[in-house]
């Protein structure tokens, strides 16, 4: 079946170091998008890309990286320089034409320690 | 002034209760919106698109109102089940592929 695999699940690091939340697609979707939700809050848009070697900055880009060398793979980094970097991370990728639904992987838990 | 605005809730309402929840958005030019459901610790799913004539989808029933820039669900008849956040989400432009989410509005039904 046809998806979209985030891993790992859960995560813990230590302040000052870099993590990378994985997100993999085969529903051949062109567009990926990251987003971070904290407690009781709503999604908020760390990065998107609409095709291969393309990506713009959401509304949160601060601290986080990403990379889009093949269409199936959407990685995140999790950089130092964000100052509070907890939360649940969601990736979400959908077709550039059509009914511009998102599907969204189960999500990577992020705690840092 | 947040680009899609939802009342939090919670929203508390006996089984069989008809609700209804609305979304504010300040863009004039969103393109498209979507009701997305999200249970505890999960990933959102989408719930239903909201067109320009309004639709329907069993007891959930989505407006759309572009001159007052909101959209709203109506939910008849609430089950047990349908406890659960609500999210709002609108497509900022045509030509941008960015999708906005509000934060949400909780609905708790009770027996």
């Amino acid at each position: 079946d046809g998806g979209i695999t985030q891993s790992p699940k859960y995560l813990f690091r230590k302040e000052g170091q870099n993590v990378t939340l994985s997100c993999e697609q085969n529903l051949n979707h062109d567009a990926m998008y990251w987003y971070r939700q904290d407690p009781g809050q709503g999604l908020r848009l760390i990065y998107y890309s609409q095709i291969v070697n393309d990506f713009q900055k959401g509304d949160i880009a601060e601290g986080y990286s990403v990379s889009r060398e093949k269409k199936e793979s959407f990685p995140l980094t999790v950089t130092s320089a964000q100052k509070n970097p907890t939360a649940f991370y969601l990736c979400a990728s959908r077709r550039s034409s059509g009914a511009n639904v998102l599907t969204f992987g189960a999500g990577s838990r992020l705690t840092v320690l | 002034r947040k680009e899609v605005e939802q009342d939090p809730g919670p929203f508390n309402v006996p089984e069989g209760a008809t609700v209804a929840f609305n979304c504010t958005y300040s863009n004039s030019a969103s393109q498209s919106f979507f009701w997305y459901r999200q249970d505890c610790r999960k990933e959102p799913k989408l719930l239903m698109s909201v067109y320009s004539s309004g639709n329907e989808d069993g007891r959930f029933t989505a407006q759309l109102n572009r001159a007052s820039q909101y959209i709203s669900l109506l939910i008849r008849d609430s089950k047990l089940s349908d406890s659960a956040t609500y999210l709002c989400v609108v497509k900022a432009e045509s030509n941008t592929g960015k999708l906005i989410f509000g934060q949400g509005t909780t609905l708790q039904v009770k027996p």
